[in-house]
């Protein structure tokens, strides 16, 4: 079946680091991809999302690329503040109405001042 | 700004007693989902519900479990018998037609089965 697999944390950086969180997924047909992130304390917020081959998703400076050729969608920041301490989950989808999402098991990210 | 609100944050019960935990979705919002996350393991989808119905579940979602949208408002997973493998982190989620819109997560129940 479908899966999605991240990268193990904890990752922890210092203040203006360049972060890289890898994640591969498994699927069949053309699935969407979704990084989610979860501050402490807080539900699942959505970051980003890309919906088909070569889409970039990006918000509040991270960035991700649907590579297909390598089924990747890796999650880049350039410059990580202390405010981006959380977990963060890659996750996929199929293109159908109330489809389940499939979640990677979450990297924690740590930041330092 | 609309959100997913879950109560309650935290509940302890008895193993073998029944829980019911509870969410109110987006109010224009049309698909229902509920997601669990045991300590340290990944999100693991259950159910959704659409329409007053499920519309897909998991293995996960046996005899055990069961959904509800009782007054228009309140989407409730209800345990029938709870195990101690139930204790996890349960998410209530909510999206407007189609998962590609963004499904928006409350902040999520704590169970603990003992």
């Amino acid at each position: 079946g479908d899966s999605v697999t991240q990268m193990e944390g904890p990752v922890t950086l210092s203040e203006e680091a360049f972060l890289t969180i890898n994640c591969t997924y498994t699927a069949t047909g053309y699935p969407s991809l979704f990084w989610y992130v979860q501050y402490p304390g807080e539900g699942l917020q959505l970051l980003l999302k890309a919906t088909k081959a070569d889409d970039k998703g990006s918000n509040k400076g991270f960035e991700a690329t649907y590579r297909k050729e390598t089924t990747s969608f890796h999650l880049e920041k350039g410059s990580v503040q202390v405010s981006d301490s959380a977990v963060y989950f890659c996750a996929l989808s199929s293109n159908q109405a109330g489809t389940a999402l499939i979640f990677g098991k979450g990297t924690t990210l740590s930041v330092s001042s | 700004e609309p959100e997913v609100t879950q109560t309650p944050s935290h509940q302890v019960t008895q193993m073998g007693q029944e829980v019911i935990l509870r969410c109110v979705p987006i109010s224009n919002h049309l698909y229902f989902y509920w997601y669990r996350q045991i300590l340290g393991q990944k999100v693991e989808f259950l159910v959704s519900f659409y329409n007053n119905e499920i519309s897909e579940k998991s293995e996960i979602f046996d005899d055990q479990f069961s959904v509800e949208r009782p007054d228009g408002s309140n989407f409730t997973l209800k345990i029938r018998s709870t195990k101690l493998e139930d204790s996890a982190m349960y998410f209530c989620a909510s999206s407007r037609w189609d998962l590609n819109t963004e499904a928006f997560f409350g902040q999520g129940t704590r169970l603990t089965v003992v």
